[in-house]
């Protein structure tokens, strides 16, 4: 059964530390991943996405992640939070089922950024 | 306007009143979604609309009926809701409905039922 596992609820570093934000996913098919973040009060948007290409994928706002196959994860990093990054992210795993595609959502880790 | 927008942004209905969701997408895509965020729980697709057609309805009670007039526009009529109905509204559009296709999100409507 195809799933994803964000590994923390939440998560708090200071500005200007690494952020790491964990996600494991299970797919019996080659998956296309992606990261969403959502501020308080707004809708979600794209931040990265991993389709089958390079497996460090780069996205908005200075965040990556590495796709590991081996691992079957896909977590999120930025070397140096910024005040503006506390927002909740959520981990997507896109899949084909059947003639479908299905989205499997992470339940989301709340990232908060102290000064 | 740029991207998705959703109308209203906030509501507040009874349980008697009918209502309507507005969606727009200006991304010239022709597959939008309507979802269903409630806290603590995996955000939940609602309904799939492609080229105009609806393509998957995931179980949703009768109470919540979707329109999509045309490809760049997506309504959710509300009617005789429940207070468990509470939750953020957000819709989405991409270009197709395959693997690989990232979906843009609207800002949601918040939607409180007394």
């Amino acid at each position: 059964a195809q799933s994803v596992t964000q590994l923390d609820s939440h998560v708090s570093v200071s500005e200007g530390t690494p952020v790491l934000l964990r996600c494991n996913y299970s797919s019996s098919y080659s998956p296309s991943l992606f990261w969403y973040v959502q501020h308080p009060n707004k809708g979600l948007q794209l931040l990265l996405k991993y389709t089958s290409a390079a497996t460090l994928v780069k996205g908005i706002n200075g965040f990556e992640a590495e796709f590991k196959k081996s691992e079957t994860s896909f977590h999120l990093t930025k070397p140096s939070a910024h005040m503006s990054d506390a927002a909740e992210y959520f981990c997507v795993v896109s899949v084909n089922a059947g003639n479908n595609r299905k989205l499997i959502w992470g339940l989301g880790t709340s990232l908060a950024v102290n000064p | 306007e740029t991207g998705v927008t959703q109308t209203p942004r906030h509501l507040v209905m009874g349980m008697t009143n009918k209502k309507s969701l507005k969606c727009e997408q200006h991304l010239g895509h022709n597959a939008m979604y309507w979802y269903k965020q409630s806290a603590k729980k995996p955000l939940e697709l609602m309904f799939v609309y492609s080229l105009e057609e609806r393509v998957e309805n995931n179980s949703v009670p009768s109470r919540f009926s979707p329109e999509c007039p045309n490809s760049s526009h997506l309504f959710l009529h509300l009617h005789t809701l429940q207070p468990e109905d509470s939750a953020l509204y957000l819709c989405a559009s991409s270009q197709g409905t395959g693997q690989g296709y990232e979906q843009y999100f609207g800002p949601g409507t918040r939607l409180t039922v007394t």
